[in-house]
């Protein structure tokens, strides 16, 4: 199986910017998490879409959104950026079939957004 | 709530030596357990997990990791270490019962010298 793809794999943007990051899970994983990673806050939790609705949110504005498509692929976007939004973002699927599949998150390269 | 921490930020060791790296987590209800390992310009990948069964647990790339309930730890080993090991390592915990959104700990650079 293919894994976990994410486009593009960096970006630069400037203040004020909007930006629109790309997740498609592995084939039959009908979850998507997306996560923050910053070497000062380390791995923060964005939000989770299962069957095209979001299931769990974490601490973040409302600058940050998502949606998930009918096949499962995901979009997120940041809205009125920030420099301190610089960071690495991570999609991850799971299956949420069974034990492991519901807390097993298969994770992307990520996409390396630099904000100027 | 849960909550991870990973004791090192930072673990150096020669090639060919044994390597502990400690997580110890808080959660006021049961928990499973992972730890993910993530290479550079990489995404995270899952090295083991513990859902149940026995305390030890065997994972790839011959690492392993023991859920000791009493102590709320979860330490991964490895006796033998390559370079190829140089990676940065997090440990997770997720609830049982409620959220499977796993909170992760602060990371622990594995750094292999020659």
């Amino acid at each position: 199986k293919a894994g976990v793809t994410q486009t593009p794999r960096y970006l630069i943007k400037t203040r004020g910017q909007q930006v629109t990051l790309s997740c498609s899970p592995i084939s039959g994983h009908r979850s998507v998490s997306w996560y923050q990673q910053t070497p000062g806050q380390g791995l923060q939790f964005l939000f989770e879409y299962f069957s095209e609705t979001q299931r769990n949110k974490g601490n973040f504005p409302g600058r940050f959104s998502g949606r998930q498509f009918s096949n499962s692929r995901s979009e997120m976007n940041v809205s009125t950026l920030e420099l301190g939004d610089s960071a690495l973002y991570l999609c991850a699927s799971s299956s949420s079939s069974g034990l492991a599949g519901l807390y097993e998150q298969f994770f992307g390269p990520g996409t390396r957004l630099t904000v100027l | 709530a849960q909550s991870v921490t990973q004791l090192d930020s930072q673990v150096p060791v020669f090639e060919e030596a044994p390597v502990e790296l400690r997580c110890n987590y808080s959660s006021s209800v049961s928990v499973y357990l992972f730890w993910y390992v993530q290479y550079p310009n990489q995404g995270l990948q899952l090295l083991l997990k513990y859902l149940s069964g026995s305390t030890l647990v065997k994972g790839i790339n011959g690492f392993e990791a023991e859920f000791n309930k009493s102590q709320t730890s979860f330490h991964l080993r490895k006796p033998s270490v390559h370079i190829s090991d140089t990676a940065e390592y997090f440990c997770a915990v997720s609830g049982t019962g409620g959220s499977y959104i796993p909170t992760f700990g602060r990371g622990t650079s594995l750094i292999v010298h020659p």
